[in-house]
């Protein structure tokens, strides 16, 4: 069974930079995509970005000029960064496995997800 | 701003059939596979379909199907346990990215 565990601060000022973890326990790390997707207090998801374990990336287009998504394989977890954070980045934010079925990608597993907030 | 528009809600009594919505455009729900999520209160997201398929563990009264542009989610012989928030997904070849509709709260009379 494939579990994503996550973690990272939850409390952030303006202009301060967002980082978060997620390590991946049971299954294979290699020849999926691993991706973070955030949801604002009482509004939709918003997909952030995604990486594989060679490196590869895909990013969000509105939020890319933020974001920096890295992966370590041999501990089999990816982290995210997101710069000079406002208060319209507080959200939820979860770790997601992308997995491929007809070369359609979907998100089979999710981590629990993380609160984070950001306040002055 | 969603790319996939979601009714905001959608109501029922136990054992009642409903159908959720996804309508998006040639570029991802025309091309790709829709996933649909279910998020209970609040909590993490779960699939329940992906494409036309039931991950395991996903109660068979739960559907899915594609029409074009517009995707829909059955639930047939709706639970008390289904009231949530649903949302669709897929990706979009035009942006290269994920994309989530706008979410269906599911309520059960």
């Amino acid at each position: 069974q494939v579990q994503l565990q996550q973690w990272g601060a939850g409390l952030l000022k303006p202009s301060e930079t967002l980082s978060l973890t997620c390590a991946v326990y049971g299954g294979s790390f290699n020849g999926y995509y691993w991706s973070w997707i955030r949801q604002p207090p009482g509004k939709g998801l918003e997909w952030i970005a995604e990486i594989n374990h060679r490196g590869s990336t895909n990013y969000n287009p509105s939020l890319k000029s933020r974001v920096s998504i890295s992966v370590e394989t041999s501990k089999k977890q990816f982290s995210l960064k997101l710069s000079s954070v406002t208060a319209a980045d507080t959200a939820v934010y979860y770790c997601a496995r992308v997995l491929n079925y007809s070369s359609s990608p979907y998100f089979d597993y999710w981590g629990q997800g993380t609160l984070v907030t950001v306040s002055s | 701003q969603s790319a996939l528009t979601q009714e905001a809600s959608v109501s029922g009594t136990v054992g009642q059939k409903v159908t959720l919505s996804c309508t998006g455009n040639t570029n991802n729900i025309g091309t790709y596979a829709v996933a649909w999520y279910q998020q209970i209160s609040h909590g993490a997201p779960k699939t329940v379909i992906f494409g036309n398929s039931l991950p395991s563990g996903i109660p068979d009264r739960f559907s899915g199907s594609k029409s074009g542009t517009t995707a829909s989610l059955t639930i047939s012989g709706l639970q008390p346990e289904d009231e949530a928030d649903y949302y669709c997904s897929t990706w979009d070849n035009s942006i290269g990215a994920h994309v989530f509709g706008t979410g269906t709260k599911v309520t059960v009379l």
